[in-house]
């Protein structure tokens, strides 16, 4: 079973402070990966995806991984109430299922003004 | 942008009835598209693969013959709950991916599926 792992949170940091949200993986021979932003009631929305080793910048936030130790993150800078919700890593699955996806449980983020 | 829609947003059904429920892709062409499921406080898990004029690929556990698939089309895909129960009621989910982009799946808003 290839599994994704993240913390379930609640998350819970100030308005304005950075918000770091982490991801775990056992696929090691999955390649690519994103984040998900999930609102209550809504369906994901895509943040950003990272294939290479490192950081990648995008606005006010970071994603990185680290192949080796399986691991991608997610840094949201200046963090806002509008940023609260549950942030999915999605991991891609293997070629049987084309692009498909394996997610995450999903971490609940919440910003305080 | 790359805007995925479905209908209906929201059945509601008696147990015993099918739903159809259709997405498309609206300005873009996609030869794949997936579908997944949602069930409360879970995250979403995939039920098939739905590939332009051929055969869905469904995952473990999903039932082909009560989840109908059929991609007619480089821009609609539907999904066909046959015979709906309780157990079924549930977010569905669809998602398209662009061509020439591939591995960067596109979602729909989702259809909330409640089976009395």
């Amino acid at each position: 079973q290839k599994e994704v792992e993240q913390n379930s949170g609640p998350l819970s940091v100030p308005e304005g402070a950075i918000a770091s949200l982490n991801c775990t993986y056992s696929d090691r021979g999955s390649q690519s990966f994103f984040w998900y932003r999930q609102y209550s009631g809504k369906s994901p929305e895509l943040i950003m995806f990272i294939y290479s080793n490192g950081d990648k910048e995008d606005g006010r936030f970071t994603a990185q991984l680290n192949k080796a130790s399986q691991y991608v993150s997610l840094l949201i800078r200046d963090s806002q109430p509008s940023d609260s919700a549950t942030y999915l890593c999605a991991v891609n699955m293997d070629s049987n299922s084309g692009y498909a996806l394996n997610f995450g449980k999903g971490t609940s983020l919440l910003v305080t003004p | 942008g790359a805007v995925v829609s479905q209908h209906p947003s929201w059945v509601i059904c008696k147990s015993g009835t099918s739903v159809k429920i259709e997405c498309r892709s609206l300005d873009f062409q996609a030869t794949t598209m997936f579908w997944y499921r949602q069930f409360p406080k879970q995250s979403l898990m995939l039920m098939a693969t739905s590939n332009e004029g051929s055969k869905a690929t469904y995952e473990q556990g999903v039932e082909k013959d009560k989840f109908l698939i059929n991609h007619a089309s480089l821009t609609l895909s539907t999904l066909t709950v046959t015979s709906a129960h309780p157990e079924d009621s549930s977010f569905y989910i669809c998602s398209a991916v662009r061509q020439g982009a591939l591995e960067t799946q596109y979602f729909g808003p989702g259809t909330r599926l409640l089976v009395l």
